[in-house]
């Protein structure tokens, strides 16, 4: 069975950095890419990026590139996303998910990131 | 604003049929398959279609898609309690080369 299973959520301060983590099981983690989305809250879902977990190319939503980095490491089957300084605005559900070709098949069940003073 | 356009809600009653559409452009629905997605939020989202038309194993036969032009849409038939949620449309737009959904519309089975 196909499992990504997020870490879980985090309460921060604006200015401090986070990376989140997403571990897949029940596949060949290196045969696909991982994308993750973000949901802000009462807010539709954005696209943010995606990595190939074959080689740790990284694709990144012009809305994101500079805001956020993808990684992963493939010896433990997990993506990671990370911030190097939070700001308010980071607040939101995010969600991690297998890509294949260009749609998401599996999700993870999300991390809730929030950032205030 | 997002790249796709849906609308905000849909209301239709139990048993009944509802469509959802998903308007795009040259540069995403166009040239590249779309995909559906049901989410209740809080929750991981859950792939309904997808390659436009195609139902992943588990998916009742009671969700199709279609696409035409530029544009997408969703059906549900025998509408249940139970499929309340928001459903996102979304595809690869080559011009931004990201994924982008749409803005996502709240089913409501009165």
């Amino acid at each position: 069975e196909v499992q990504l299973v997020q870490s879980g959520a985090e309460v921060k301060k604006p200015g401090e950095s986070l990376r989140i983590s997403c571990k897949g099981s029940g596949y060949s983690f290196t045969k696909y890419w991982i994308s993750w989305v973000r949901q802000m809250p009462g807010k539709g879902l954005e696209w943010m990026g995606k990595i190939d977990l074959s080689d740790s190319y990284t694709n990144y939503s012009p809305s994101f590139q500079g805001h956020v980095t993808i990684s992963a490491d493939t010896s433990i089957s997990t993506a990671y996303l990370q911030w190097s300084s939070l700001k308010a605005s980071d607040t939101a559900m995010y969600y991690c998910a297998r890509h294949k070709d260009i749609f998401e098949d599996y999700w993870g069940q999300g991390t809730l990131v929030t950032v205030s003073s | 604003q997002s790249v796709l356009t849906q609308p905000p809600s849909v209301s239709a009653a139990p048993g009944q049929k509802v469509t959802i559409s998903c308007s795009g452009s040259s540069s995403n629905i166009g040239n590249n398959f779309v995909s559906w997605y049901h989410h209740l939020p809080g929750t991981a989202p859950k792939l309904l279609i997808y390659e436009n038309n195609k139902r992943p194993s588990g998916i009742p036969d009671r969700f199709s898609g279609s696409k035409s032009g530029t544009s997408a849409t969703l059906g549900i038939t025998g509408l249940q309690t139970g499929d309340e949620a928001d459903y996102y449309c979304g595809t690869w737009d080559s011009s931004l080369s990201a994924g982008v959904f749409g803005g996502g519309t709240k089913l409501t089975v009165l």
